[in-house]
Parts: structure tokens; sequence; C-alpha cells
């Protein structure tokens, strides 16, 4: 059964950069059926998506952070990872990996797999 | 930017039926999908496009979209349900928005 884990570091310090990884087990992240994407919950708050990436490589982000976000792909590792700049205390949040299928080549569906999260605080 | 509106609460007695509303402007016209995330937990998913449950969510969850209000209906409502819940679209097929959540209460 598919699985994904969420790693990284916990503590970033305000202007610096987010970097977590999210390891995909049990499956390949290799398919045209799925993408791949990753949302975050500030504490006592709602789910915000972050961004999405396709299996042709195209990635889509929120407008709200898209000037600070990076989503890549690493196939050979099985392993997709998101980088967020610049960050502040309103970054601190769990953050969330997570599977979607494709409902045709450019229409995305529901995400169907979620990693646990990992809380990452912004503070120095 | 698309905007999805939920109840911050609903309150069900236990063994009645539940109905979280989803509003946004022609949201009949989209795909949505709900999440059920309980305190500490990753969210799952309980009906996706529109109406459609996941294998292992049961029967008593459903769901029905038109107009500007999508609903996700909770039948004979256990204690287990009490949750929050999440309606998720995709803006032109490149933007995720979520709802802002609904807190489900099985009184």
């Amino acid at each position: 059964q598919l699985q994904l884990q969420e790693s990284g570091p916990g503590l970033v310090k305000p202007s610096e950069t987010l970097s977590l990884t999210c390891t995909v087990s049990g499956g390949s992240i290799s398919s045209s059926s799925y993408y791949w994407g990753w949302i975050r919950q500030p504490p006592g708050k709602g789910l915000e998506w972050i961004g999405s990436i396709y299996y042709s490589g195209s990635t889509y982000y929120n407008p709200s952070l898209k000037s600070r976000v990076t989503i890549s792909v690493d196939t050979s590792k099985n392993q997709f990872s998101l980088k967020l700049s610049s960050v502040t205390a309103a970054d601190t949040a769990v953050y969330y990996c997570a599977r979607g299928w494709m409902v045709t080549a450019t229409a995305p569906g529901a995400f169907d797999i979620w990693g646990q999260g990992t809380m990452v605080t912004v503070s120095s | 930017s698309y905007e999805l509106t939920q109840p911050l609460s609903v309150s069900v007695a236990l063994g009645q039926t539940a109905r979280i509303t989803c509003g946004g402007n022609n949201i009949g016209s989209k795909n949505v999908h709900w999440y059920q995330q309980k305190p500490g937990q990753a969210p799952v998913l309980v009906i996706y496009r529109d109406s459609n449950r996941p294998s292992g969510i049961p029967e008593r969850f459903s769901g029905s979209n038109s107009g500007n209000t999508a609903t996700l209906t909770i039948s004979r409502a256990q204690a287990g349900d009490e949750a929050d819940y999440y309606c998720q679209v995709w803006d032109s097929s490149t933007a995720g928005v979520f709802g802002g959540g609904t807190k489900l209460t099985v009184l």
C-alpha cells in the first residue's frame, strides 16, 4: 500500500528557506495517473493548498505563495520536495504531502493519500 | 480567486442526519471533494467528485452538488464522525482551493 512520509527540519529561522521532502513508498512516483502536492495547516486553522506537480513536470502554485515556492521531483529517490523561501512566523504550520489522481491528462482529482504531516515552526 | 464558504460548526444528535454545506460561485459546475480530519490526524478523503465514496468509507456518507452549494450528508451520525470536514475544488484545474472547514459535533 502506498505511503507518504514528510521529512525535514522542525525549526526554521525567519527569512530562511523551509525545505521538506516527501518520500513515497509502496509505489512509484513516476506514473501519469497521479500528481503530487503539498498542503499546510497553521495551528488551529484550516487547510491551505501550497502547490502541485504533475507527471509532466508542470507545477502549479497557490498564487499567494507563488513567488516563494518551488516543488520538484526526484524520480531516482521516489521523492518530491518543497522549498519555501523568506519564511516568517505566518509560515508556521503542519505541512502535509499528498497524492492525487489525474481525472484527465490535465485535470486533477482529489487528494486520496496523505502523509502524516510534519510540524514546522518559524522562530529565531 | 475562487472562494469556498463553510459553516464554522454543525451539531447533530446521535443517530440523526448531519448536513454540511460548501458554498461557491456556480460550484455546481466543479467537482467537489470532501475530507474528514480528526484531531492530530491527517485528512482523509470521504467523498470525491461530488458524490463518490472511496473504498472503505461507509455508505452513511454521501454528497451532492448543484447551483452554488455542495452538501456533505452524514446519515445515522455516530460519535466517531466527530471531526472537522473540508470541501475542496480545483479552480481552472490549476489552483487548489479548500473551504474554511466545519467542525461537526455529535450530541
